[in-house]
């Protein structure tokens, strides 16, 4: 199995602070790499398919990178809604996709 | 409206049995491989189960031989029969739509969620 790593597991960050999560795959998966916002009570939320591409609907804040084993969500100026818990995925291992164990952004 | 609505959770007993549904509106079905994914309460995300477009079935070891996933498109709905269920069960249950860019896969959209609770 895949298995996927984020850091930090939970970030305190101010309004307008620029914030990077990362999340590191068990073995290469090329760019096969999504990234979920999930808010309390509510489902997750497609953010970033494919390493980078950003979702219809998404501030442009958002961004995502890397490939193989080592991958980024940076959001550029942090907004009040986005205090979330973020998820990545593999989906290489067709059909186990495995996330990784979140990373909680709260507010300084 | 394209939404997923889940249904059929509940409380049950260790060793029961649930049946989950899951009705897909405002996109056609049958074009889409469907996942269960669960997450216990403030817990992560674990992948399920996935049934393709072509009635291919797969499961996650903690579950293969327990569960059972099925569509049905004419009615354009999901299932999900849990037998002998446990309390390592107990957990929000999604019903989710995959979607492809070229050939890397996503969820891309999430039913509200069905909360599964084994307990005696």
């Amino acid at each position: 199995d895949i298995q996927m790593t984020q850091s930090p597991s939970s970030l305190s960050a101010s309004i307008g602070d620029r914030v990077t999560i990362t999340c590191r795959a068990s073995q290469s998966i090329g760019r096969y790499l999504n990234w979920y916002q999930q808010k309390p009570g509510k489902a997750p939320k497609l953010l970033i398919a494919a390493a980078s591409t950003l979702q219809s609907g998404v501030p442009s804040r958002f961004s995502g990178s890397g490939s193989g084993t080592d991958f980024s969500l940076t959001i550029s100026s942090l907004q009040p809604e986005d205090f979330a818990v973020y998820y990545c995925q593999q989906s290489y291992a067709n059909p186990m996709y495995t996330f990784g164990q979140g990373t909680k952004l709260e507010i300084k | 409206e394209v939404q997923l609505v889940e249904s059929g959770g509940g409380l049950i007993q260790p060793g029961g049995s649930l049946r989950l549904s899951c009705a897909a509106s405002g996109f056609t079905f049958s074009n889409y491989d469907m996942h269960w994914v669960r997450q216990v309460t403030g817990k992560g995300l674990e992948w399920v189960s996935t049934i393709g477009t072509g009635a291919d079935t797969y499961y996650a070891d903690s579950v293969k031989g327990r569960f059972t996933i099925a569509r049905e498109n004419a009615k354009n709905s999901l299932y999900l029969q849990m037998n002998s269920l446990t309390a390592g069960d107990t957990a929000i249950y999604y019903c989710v739509r995959v979607d492809y860019d070229i050939l890397i896969a996503y969820y891309d959209l999430w039913g509200q969620g069905t909360l599964v609770t084994v307990s005696s």
